[in-house]
């Protein structure tokens, strides 16, 4: 099993900051096949980025995404209020699919 | 546009089974994989498993193994997940995520239901 860890756990941010999350597997991710997804409060996680660097239909460009092999980023350029939220990287290049722990982005 | 609609809640006892749908609308179910995530309460996402609704084959993560049956119902594009013997540690909100098998190099989730809330109690 690809066990993703995700840190840092918590960031206390303002909006119009930057941030990097880091999402770190334990073994390689076959061909790059990991997705981040943003989920709020009450909601279901919504899908960002795919094969490490595609934002999916609708995301802003302010997310990006990148890495390779064991060691993955998600960038948020200038924080808006809507984007506090908890982020998870997952893997789908393997059974079973794994999900990192999840970072919290909180508003400072 | 594919859609994804679950029920509510569900209110089990302790050993109970407990049966979600999980209905598709807008695209043919067999043109995806249904997967199942779980969430306990302030928790991370946890797979359960998933099945190809074009030939019922199922894939489950080891931790559900004989547990959890998940069916497809191509007739009324619905997903079900049956979990047995019910524990208090169940108690999760379950959702359902479509991966798209029309599309080159895919395996992500999207998108998911709005999630069914299980509780389980004695």
């Amino acid at each position: 099993e690809i066990v993703l860890t995700q840190s840092p756990g918590t960031l206390s941010l303002s909006p119009g900051e930057r941030v990097t999350l880091s999402c770190r597997a334990s073994q390689s991710v076959s061909n790059n096949l990991l997705a981040w997804y943003q989920q709020k409060p009450g909601q279901a996680p919504r899908l960002l980025i795919y094969g490490v660097s595609t934002r999916a239909t609708g995301i802003p460009d302010r997310f990006s995404g990148s890495g390779s092999g064991t060691d993955f980023t998600l960038n948020i350029n200038r924080l808006e209020p809507e984007d506090f939220a908890v982020y998870y990287c997952q893997q789908y290049g393997r059974y079973p699919r794994t999900f990192g722990q999840g970072t919290k982005v909180e508003i400072k | 546009e594919v859609q994804v609609v679950q029920s509510g809640t569900e209110l089990k006892k302790t050993g109970a089974t407990v049966k979600i749908p999980c209905k598709v609308s807008g695209r043919k179910l067999t043109d995806y994989y249904m997967h199942w995530v779980r969430q306990a309460p302030g928790k991370g996402l946890e797979w359960v498993g998933l099945v190809d609704p074009e030939n019922g084959e199922t894939k489950y993560a080891e931790t559900f193994q004989g547990r959890v049956t998940i069916t497809a119902d191509t007739s009324i594009e619905t997903v079900y997940l049956q979990l047995r013997s019910l524990r208090s540690d169940d108690t999760a909100v379950y959702y359902c995520a479509l991966e798209d098998l029309t599309v080159l190099r895919g395996g992500w989730f999207d998108p998911w239901g709005q999630g069914t809330l299980v509780t389980v109690s004695s």
